[in-house]
């Protein structure tokens, strides 16, 4: 079975404060998948990442995804308010063919 | 807006009882996924369709079932409902034949409620 360890699970910052959201697992993916979920609706996508030392920008948000594919990074820079919500980290591939294997969500909370 | 939608946003339903859900993949997408979200066990997948067939299997209780119509459409299943089986349930699709590296788009959910 595979596995992803997401951390921290709670997070509460002010904004303008940097974090990481870190997802492990001891299962290589063939690739990861980053969402973010507001209460009520369904998880959104951020982005995908296919390649062992990839890494991908979105605006404040770094994507890092390891170099043997079992572990990936979520970097949010000055965080604003509107970053508040679960993030969740996926895994495809593996013996997972198919479905996404989720970790547990990791809930930020960004403090005006 | 993901172009994955689903029907009906809430569910409020009594023990027992048998409801079908039902979702809409985004227009190409071949492969449809159902999802189960509840606070304890987070997101877990349940199954997934491909064209019509069955491609993949989670943890998906015999009684639940589903089933993927040649629109493309997809239904979900639950009987003898009880009262653990409230949760958020959340379609997905993604087009290329569910390849791993496909990337999988998320509708609304259905937020079911057992009374």
């Amino acid at each position: 079975t595979q596995l992803l360890e997401q951390s921290p699970q709670f997070l509460s910052i002010q904004e303008g404060e940097n974090l990481t959201v870190y997802c492990n697992s001891s299962s290589v993916f063939s690739s990861l998948q980053w969402y973010r979920q507001e209460p009520g609706e369904g998880p959104v996508l951020l982005v995908t990442v296919v390649t062992g030392g990839e890494v991908k920008k979105l605006k404040r948000l770094t994507f890092q995804f390891g170099d043997a594919r079992k572990d990936s990074s979520l970097h949010i820079t000055a965080a604003q308010p509107g970053d508040t919500g679960l993030y969740l980290c996926a895994g495809a591939g593996g013996t997972s063919y198919g479905k996404l294997t989720f970790g547990q969500g990791t809930i930020l909370t960004v403090h005006p | 807006d993901s172009g994955v939608t689903q029907t009906p946003k809430h569910l409020i339903t009594a023990t027992g009882q048998r409801v079908t859900l039902r979702c809409s993949p985004r227009s190409g997408d071949l492969s449809v996924y159902w999802y189960q979200q509840s606070l304890d066990q987070g997101l877990q997948f349940l199954i997934q369709y491909y064209n019509g067939e069955e491609r993949a299997k989670g943890n998906i209780l015999e009684r639940f079932s589903a089933q993927q119509f040649p629109d493309l459409h997809s239904e979900l299943n639950l009987s003898s409902l009880e009262l653990g089986d409230s949760a958020l349930y959340f379609c997905a699709s993604s087009g290329r034949g569910g390849a791993v590296r496909d990337t999988q788009y998320f509708g609304p959910g259905t937020r079911l409620t057992v009374l």
